[in-house]
């Protein structure tokens, strides 16, 4: 356990469905992040939060929504996916964010494998 | 574009053999190199997080080296185990201020 909780663990949505991945912290961190995995490619930042303020969108298209309500708690919105979307989606945190963070290991969720039809 | 190169990509070896792998990155704007080990289902876990060129950091039978300048850290496993199998990911942070991860090397180790 890492203190970060994910869920779904699995997802399959047609692409008109829209969908919410959910991110959970129990570790008082102050930074979140949204990684994507695609088959043989690096974990690939998508998102970045820091005190619930979104710090770094890495050109993600907009048919992904973030969404910090909390320090504690982040969102991914799907709405009228590509099959292409489909990956494992990875949450993260950490004590701090940036180069004030660069010492800070990350601490992963278990991840949501989704299937995009 | 940081790119970041971990090799091998994967590596099968005996239980009780010795291992290392390769993590090449940057040399300029070095800020921190993090290693994670990623079990099968399970969420990457952090090894190490270097900073300092010459860096040198052991957990049990791993350990790591980092040499900033020439813009490379090695991972080294000793006496191999079954439970060492893992995917072992390195990621680099420069003053773009973002983690850029390896694809990782895929260690099997056989009883």
């Amino acid at each position: 356990e890492t203190g970060v909780t994910q869920t779904p663990r699995h997802l399959v949505m047609g692409m008109t469905n829209k969908k919410s991945l959910k991110c959970e912290q129990h570790l008082g961190h102050n930074a979140m992040y949204w990684y994507k995995q695609s088959a043989k490619k690096p974990l690939e930042l998508m998102f970045v939060y820091n005190f619930k303020e979104q710090t770094e969108n890495n050109s993600v298209p907009s048919r992904f929504s973030p969404e910090c309500p909390n320090s504690s708690h982040l969102f991914l919105h799907l709405h009228t996916l590509q099959p292409e979307d489909s990956a494992l989606y990875l949450c993260a945190s950490s004590q701090e964010e940036g180069l004030a963070g660069a010492r800070n290991e990350q601490f992963f969720g278990p991840g949501t494998r989704l299937t995009v039809l | 574009i940081l790119n970041v190169e971990q090799s091998p990509q994967s590596l099968h070896v005996q239980e009780g053999d010795s291992t290392n792998f390769t993590c090449s990155f940057p040399s300029s704007n070095f800020y921190a190199l993090h290693w994670y080990r990623w079990e099968t289902a399970k969420s990457p876990e952090a090894l190490f997080v270097m900073t300092l060129n010459g860096d040198e950091k052991k957990k049990g039978r791993i350990s790591a080296t980092l040499n900033t300048k020439e813009g490379y850290s090695y991972l080294y496993i000793k006496g191999s185990q079954p439970e060492d199998s893992a995917t072992y990911l390195c990621a680099f942070m420069s003053g773009f201020q973002k983690l850029v991860f390896g694809t990782g090397t895929r260690l099997l180790v056989s009883p």
